[in-house]
């Protein structure tokens, strides 16, 4: 069955300090992978994308990490602001002619200042 | 311009009630979308439409009725509302995944439905 699963649920920490959030997927066949960035009461944007061949992307102070093999990707957040307090949404597209999107459940990160 | 704009933003209305949400994209894009976010904040797919055809019709109580005039809109029709359906729904757009576009999802700003 093809799932999403995202870890951890929450997360709280400190204006300045980094962090890290977990994407493990059971897709198959698979095309890519995208982080979105969900703000309170806002529909969510795409931060990157990761395809097949691709370890690892940056966009500003998120870095996203693919490992194909063991079906895990990461999102790294340096030096954290207030402003990336949001909900992280890992979604997975199933590789063929449907392209079905199979969505994380997504980490809500909290910055405090 | 907003890209993807659905309206409206709130909706409060009566158990038993009807009522229709809207959706435009300025995209260009050619398959559009409807997802239930609930309490838990997790996205669920309830439809798409490509080129003005559904493609996607999850188990989603007939109750809900989408409708695509053209490749630009797709509104959502509620009838006799229910406590459950309590929610906010996100209208998104994509160009069609292929070989050479990854369907990148564009999203409305959401419309929370409170159903008393």
């Amino acid at each position: 069955k093809n799932q999403v699963e995202q870890s951890p649920q929450s997360l709280i920490i400190l204006e300045g300090k980094n962090c890290t959030l977990q994407c493990n997927y059971t897709v198959s066949p698979f095309s890519n992978l995208r982080w979105y960035k969900q703000d309170t009461g806002r529909g969510p944007v795409s931060l990157t994308i990761m395809t097949f061949s691709e370890n690892t992307k940056s966009n500003g102070r998120y870095t996203a990490t693919l490992d194909a093999d063991t079906k895990q990707s990461s999102l790294h957040i340096t030096a954290s602001q207030l402003s990336d307090s949001a909900s992280y949404i890992c979604v997975v597209r199933v590789g063929g002619s449907q392209g079905n999107l199979i969505f994380g459940k997504g980490t809500k990160l909290s910055v405090k200042p | 311009d907003t890209a993807v704009s659905q309206t409206p933003k709130y909706l409060v209305t009566q158990m038993g009630n009807d009522k229709s949400i809207k959706c435009e994209q300025n995209l260009g894009h050619d398959t559009m979308y409807w997802y239930k976010q609930d309490s838990k904040k997790f996205l669920k797919i309830m439809f798409s439409y490509n080129n003005k055809e559904l493609i996607i019709n999850e188990t989603v109580p007939n109750r809900f009725s989408p409708k695509s005039p053209d490749k630009a809109h797709l509104n959502l029709h509620i009838n006799s509302l229910e406590l459950g359906d309590s929610a906010v729904y996100f209208c998104a757009s994509s160009r069609r995944a292929g070989t050479t576009n990854t369907g990148e999802l564009f999203f409305g700003e959401g419309s929370r439905l409170t159903v008393l």
